[in-house]
């Protein structure tokens, strides 16, 4: 079965930059796409197709990828973004999609 | 404004069967495709499967498929997903999500969850 794998967690102080990485054999063809999940909410969408930013989803927020991999990048990164991060892709058939296996962002 | 509005938590035991449901209003409920995912306490998200109300296409996760079932009644412009045989790993908070591009990635909106609780 198709995997997205991510580190487990990440510590930034604030303001500085957080990079956050998915690795999937599928990645140079398929979109990432990035959701941030706060304890207790559902899931919110942060990047759609590798480097769109939904409405209202704040500029520090970008993304990108390059060949099996695709990076979430926080610019300055806040208290608020304080939260776990999933990326989600498709397979090679385009028929499967699966959830990264998440990212834990702390920011202290 | 879009809103996904998900059935109460659940509690039963393992063997019995068990529908839960998420009403939607705000947009043409055919439209748009609409999955399920799961969240077990404490992982990931997983994506269980999605259906696209307008002829009820669905497609599902190899590791769901057979023992969950989705479906849709345009009428009353909800999704639901059932199981006929819970066993105590479906213990889980369920999500329904969905958006112009859900089957291409983007979840714009998603209900509230509904926690299903399985235990003998």
């Amino acid at each position: 079965s198709y995997e997205l794998t991510q580190p487990p967690s990440l510590s930034v102080s604030p303001g500085q930059t957080a990079r956050i990485t998915c690795s999937g054999d599928a990645l140079p063809k398929k979109y990432a796409f990035w959701y941030q999940q706060k304890s207790g909410q559902a899931p919110v969408l942060v990047i759609s197709e590798d480097n769109k930013r939904p409405s209202g989803i704040p500029e520090r927020f970008s993304g990108s990828s390059s060949g099996t991999k695709a990076t979430l990048t926080i610019s300055g990164a806040q208290v608020e973004d304080e939260a776990d991060y999933y990326c989600y892709s498709t397979d090679s058939s385009g028929n499967v999609w699966v959830f990264g296996g998440g990212t834990k962002l702390t920011v202290l | 404004e879009v809103q996904l509005v998900q059935s109460g938590a659940e509690v039963r035991k393992p063997g019995e069967s068990l529908t839960i449901s998420c009403k939607t209003s705000g947009y043409w409920f055919s439209s748009y495709w609409i999955a399920w995912v799961r969240q077990r306490p404490g992982k990931g998200p997983e994506w269980m499967g999605i259906i696209y109300p307008g002829d009820s296409d669905s497609r599902y996760s190899p590791s769901f498929q057979g023992h969950v079932t989705i479906s849709v009644d345009k009428s009353i412009s909800s999704t639901f997903l059932q199981w006929s045989s819970l066993q105590v790993s479906d213990t889980a908070m369920y999500f329904c999500a969905t958006g112009v591009a859900a089957n291409r990635g983007s979840f714009d909106y998603w209900g509230q969850g509904t926690l299903v609780t399985v235990s003998s």
